[in-house]
Formats: C-alpha cells, structure tokens, sequence
C-alpha cells in the first residue's frame, strides 16, 4: 500500500519565522509531487507541482523539494505570515492515482 | 473563472435513498477524479477518469458509481447510501490523461450526511 506522511501533524509559529514542513512516502517510485493548501470549510489550493524530473520548484515565498532516492519532499515557507495559517497536503502520484498525507495544520500568530 | 463546481454544497439525507453529486468543470480538462476527506484518514481517492467514458477505481471506490458521458461532467452517484458515506467530498479535474501532467484543481466540496 502506498503510504503518504507528514510530519509535523500540526505546528504553530510566531510570524516572520521560516518554516519547513515534510512529506515522505514508502515507494520512491513517483511521477509527481504535490502541494496543496486547504483552508477551513474550502477546497483543495495546488501551490506547487514537482514533476518526476524535477528536483524542486519555487513560488514566491514557498519552495518544494522532491528526493526521490529518499521518499521525501519538503515545503519551505519563508517569512511565514498569519494568511499562511491553513493546512498543507501532499500527495504523491502514481499511476493516475493520488495519496494524500493527512495534512500539516499551520497556525501563525501575529 | 476557471472552476469546478460541485453541488449540492451540503445535504442531508437518509439511508437507502439514491442520491447523486454533480461536478462539472470549465476548464476543458481531460482528467476527473472525486475524493472523500475523513478526519484522522485524510483525502481518499474513490473514482477517476481519464476521459470521456473512461472510468477507473480509485482507493475507496465501494458503494459509489460515476459516468463521464461528456467532458465537463463526472457526477457521484450513491445508489444506497449508508452512514458510513457521510463525509466531505471533492471533485478535481486537469488537463490530460497522462501521468505527469497539470495541477490539480479542485470543487469546494460537498457535506454529506447519510441518516
């Protein structure tokens, strides 16, 4: 079965700091990785999408890393904000499947 | 706007009665899929399309059917809904049907409850 983790579950911030949150899977074998934002009662937001040939991509103050080798990815938030405040999904895509970790709750406080 | 729309937004409903979720999108996406957001289990995939009258199982495809007679349309239908059916679920579509292709966007979701 694929498995999707994020760690940390939740995670609450005082604004300005830079923040990392991760994303591992048990197979390496991968075409895309992707992150979404989700706020309460509202739909599914792609922030970045990492193709298999990628190695990262960039959007604003957010950067997502992919290692296949290792099963990870990573959202770099930089200078996180209250507006940030949401929780962050990943999912891994095989096939034409995806599985979604089950979210990192991120609360900054201003 | 580009969009996908699901409805209805919230519905109650009773144990047995059919019911069906529509989801359209005007993005002229080739791929369509619905997912269930349980908590502590997070986004399962139930069904998938890759287009017109290509279906295919996702993780959780039990108790639910689709169609994808045209393009824009992939509704849910629950022929006997059950309790366990309650859930927050979600449509998404994108472009193409090949793996490592588009982002993925998605519908607000629609509460159901099954009583």
């Amino acid at each position: 079965k694929q498995e999707v983790t994020q760690i940390p579950a939740a995670l609450s911030v005082p604004e300005g700091e830079n923040l990392v949150l991760n994303c591992s899977f048990t197979d390496s074998a991968i075409y895309n990785l992707q992150w979404f934002r989700q706020d309460p009662g509202k739909g599914l937001t792609s922030l970045l999408l990492i193709q298999s040939s990628q190695r990262e991509q960039t959007s604003g103050r957010l950067n997502a890393s992919l290692d296949k080798s290792s099963g990870r990815s990573t959202l770099y938030i930089a200078a996180s904000q209250p507006g940030d405040s949401a929780t962050y999904l990943c999912a891994r895509e095989y096939g034409n499947k995806l599985v979604f970790g089950a979210g990192t709750i991120l609360r900054v406080k201003s | 706007e580009a969009q996908v729309t699901q409805n209805p937004r919230y519905l109650i409903t009773v144990t047995g009665k059919k019911l069906t979720v529509t989801c359209s999108q005007n993005m002229n996406h080739e791929y369509m899929s619905w997912y269930r957001q349980d908590p502590g289990l997070g986004l399962r995939q139930i069904y998938y399309s890759m287009n017109v009258e290509v279906t295919d199982k996702g993780d959780v495809p039990e108790g639910y059917k689709v169609s994808r007679k045209e393009k824009r349309n992939f509704p849910l239908i629950l022929e006997s809904p059950s309790p366990n059916q309650t859930s927050l679920y979600f449509c998404a579509s994108r472009r193409r049907g090949l793996v490592g292709t588009g982002e993925l966007f998605f519908g607000e979701g629609s509460r159901l409850t099954v009583l």
